[in-house]
């Protein structure tokens, strides 16, 4: 399917365990992003890249890792998951060419870290 | 980046017009005023943009003072599917990443 996806949409895991969750984009977009959304806070940005093996930090990085080994994926790891990343993480991608405001995002991961 | 001040929520009836209003007091010459939607369980969309007076699409008109330091998104005859979260940005035209900066958005409720 065309556009953007997110795997898994749900995930429940343990505090101190590892956990991936996977981004794809079939538009071949060069910006991606992941944000996480809690309740009171809005969307906050974790981690963003500019294009295939180009990463950088956004507001709340501590705890997570990316990799952009090819354009279509943006995987999040968090290395040893805690009870406060407990949230609903959004992955994101916008055109290089296309309006700066304009970003797609995914459905959202909703995970809960026990 | 300037910040954006909206409110919490809203109420709203089915057919009735709304307007949202989003204060962006600092706002640069170089930044777009942007709106997105989000609704329940879903990643948010981008619904409308605007640099100054008004602009209008399929699904809302956007509203902006010649001072730029306020704007007023507009959605005619709401039905139930409107109810949503509405986020107001301001993004930099000049910026090549396009960093977006949401807060916590005005929720909208419509009633039957």
């Amino acid at each position: 399917d065309a556009g953007i996806t997110q795997s898994p949409r749900y995930k429940i895991t343990e505090t101190g365990r590892q956990v991936t969750l996977m981004c794809h984009q079939t538009w071949s977009h060069s910006y991606m992003f992941w944000y996480r959304q809690d309740l009171g806070h809005g969307l906050r940005l974790i981690y963003y890249s500019a294009a295939a093996d180009i990463t950088d930090k956004g507001e709340v990085p501590d705890g997570y890792v990316v990799s952009r080994s090819k354009t279509e994926n943006f995987p999040l790891t968090l290395e040893s998951a805690t009870r406060s990343q407990t949230s609903v993480y959004f992955c994101a991608s916008r055109d290089s060419g296309g309006a700066v405001y304009e970003q797609y995002f995914g459905p959202g991961t909703r995970l809960t870290v026990t | 980046l300037a910040k954006t001040t909206q409110p919490i929520s809203m109420d709203s009836y089915e057919g009735q017009e709304v307007n949202i209003t989003c204060s962006h007091n600092n706002i640069a010459t170089n930044d777009y005023i942007t709106w997105y939607q989000q609704f329940p369980s879903q990643g948010p969309r981008f619904i409308i943009q605007g640099y100054k007076t008004k602009v209008t699409n399929e699904v809302a008109s956007l509203f902006i003072p010649a001072d730029r330091k306020s704007s007023t998104l507009s959605l005619p005859r709401v039905s139930l599917s409107d109810t949503a979260v509405y986020y107001c940005l301001v993004a930099d035209r000049g910026s090549t990443l396009g960093r977006l900066y949401f807060g916590r958005g005005t929720q909208l409720t419509v009633w039957p």
